[in-house]
């Protein structure tokens, strides 16, 4: 069964940092590109960044909202991902889901679709001071 | 950026209803369009991939149709668990964008 669970989320204050994990389990992490999704509190989906997988370089792509502020990075090893915020705004508050991307998937190589096929739980990140 | 916009925000409708949601890009998309559901305080459920693809696992009442700039999700019969918010999102190119969502209530 696939599973995805976000962690580190919390209060922090404006201009400081905060890094989610999504801990993936039930398929083989390194073949999928995953994404991050942010919904502000009684606000709709907003995308927030991906990562390909290594056979598509492990290149990363973001909004304009967090380009430069957030990274997305990935331990293969761990089945990890990360979500590195810097920066934070009380703009940034909202509920953040990992999510696996279905990808075009051809001899279990995916390339990214930007389909999210299985998602976390998520995980509330609170910018306040 | 490509703007999603769904129609109508918000609807009422009785259970063995059958309900039509709809979404226009402002580009063409070709049919790089989901729709996912969800429900209050859980993470979305994708129901439908590449405009008119269902999903593993989610029920056959659900379906969508489209290509280009409009889409549509429907729901044959509406059933008591399908009362949620629906969200379409275009998958074209980045930054890949939602719309607003529509949320179906009971009647």
């Amino acid at each position: 069964e696939v599973q995805l669970v976000e962690s580190g989320g919390g209060l922090v204050q404006p201009g400081r940092s905060l890094r989610l994990s999504c801990t993936a389990s039930g398929f083989i992490f390194g073949d999928y590109a995953m994404s991050w999704v942010r919904q502000a509190p009684g606000k709709g989906l907003e995308w927030v960044g991906f990562i390909r997988n290594k056979a598509y370089g492990g290149t990363t792509e973001y909004a304009a909202s967090v380009k430069g502020r957030f990274t997305i990075s990935r331990d293969d090893s761990k089945s990890i991902a990360y979500l590195q915020m810097n920066s934070l705004k009380t703009e940034d508050t909202a509920v953040y889901y990992c999510a696996r991307d279905l990808g075009y998937c051809t001899n279990g190589v995916c390339r990214v679709s930007g389909d999210f096929d299985y998602w976390g739980q998520g995980i509330l990140v609170s910018v306040s001071s | 950026d490509i703007q999603m916009t769904q129609s109508p925000s918000s609807l009422s409708a009785s259970v063995g209803d059958r309900v039509t949601i709809t979404c226009r890009a402002s580009q063409s998309i070709i049919n790089y369009l989901n729709w996912y559901q969800q429900k209050p305080g859980k993470a979305p459920k994708l129901l439908i991939y590449a405009a008119s693809s269902l999903q593993s696992g989610v029920p056959s009442r659900f379906s969508g149709s489209g290509s280009g700039t409009d889409f549509t999700l429907t729901i044959s019969s509406l059933q008591p668990e399908d009362f949620a918010a629906y969200y379409c999102q275009h998958s074209y190119n980045t930054p890949w964008t939602f719309g607003q969502g529509t949320n179906v209530e009971i009647k």
